[in-house]
């Protein structure tokens, strides 16, 4: 199994406080995503990175900023958490190194964290 | 951007049967790659299948095989000699050349003893 963890894998929060996920790899990958999934959408991507410090927003980042300070972790914050952010957070890494080859095309997943904004 | 739809929602089948999961998908790149993920109850998500665009042959493992057809830009999943534990949720997903992946909505997969 690829290594990565995601911290806490469960939160309880109250509306308005801050909250912090972590994604924690082993496996030197270049990509880092965080998605969320709720159900009837599937997975949709909040931010992405590409490298340390290099990170760009997916389709539902508004309210959700992350940072990457080293390879291995990848940091989502919900500045001020809302009710409409109560889901389940996935991290998934990536190794894909271009065009032509298989090698390390697959996205591997954490475990998740289920995170309800009461 | 790409979009992937998985149309059926929820599907059944019997145990040792054949099951068929669609996914279509939109995009104009020719180069990229397909998956179908599997999530069970334990909400991990594993990877059952994966498709290179630029191959016609259409991939399987074991019991899980692909319909990949290009120009109809469709990505079958069939799963034969169903199994309880094939009870899951499916993900068809795309990857494309600037490294985002797409998936769809998944489908919710029970298998009946």
């Amino acid at each position: 199994d690829a290594g990565i963890t995601q911290s806490p894998r469960h939160k309880v929060t109250e509306t308005g406080t801050p909250v912090t996920l972590r994604c924690h790899q082993t496996e030197n990958h270049r990509y880092m995503y965080w998605y969320r999934q709720d159900p009837g959408h599937g997975l949709r991507l909040i931010h992405y990175s590409y490298g340390v410090k290099d990170t760009d927003k997916g389709e539902v980042s508004d309210g959700y900023s992350v940072s990457r300070s080293k390879t291995e972790d990848f940091l989502l914050t919900l500045e001020s958490a809302t009710s409409s952010q109560t889901s389940v957070y996935f991290c998934a890494i990536s190794g894909f190194s271009g065009q032509g080859t298989t090698l390390n095309t697959e996205a591997f997943f954490g475990q998740g964290t289920r995170l309800t904004v009461v | 951007a790409q979009t992937v739809t998985q149309s059926q929602p929820e599907m059944s089948v019997q145990e040792a049967e054949t099951v068929t999961l669609s996914c279509t998908y939109d995009t104009s790149e020719n180069n990229y790659y397909l998956f179908w993920y599997k999530q069970p109850p334990s909400r991990q998500m594993i990877l059952v299948i994966r498709q290179e665009a630029y191959k016609q042959q259409n991939a399987t493992e074991n019991r899980f095989s692909v319909n990949f057809q290009k120009a109809a830009k469709s990505f079958s999943l069939k799963i034969s000699d169903s199994q309880l534990g094939d009870t899951a949720m499916y993900f068809c997903a795309f990857l494309d050349t600037g490294n985002q992946f797409y998936f769809g909505t998944g489908t919710s997969l029970t298998v009946i003893p």
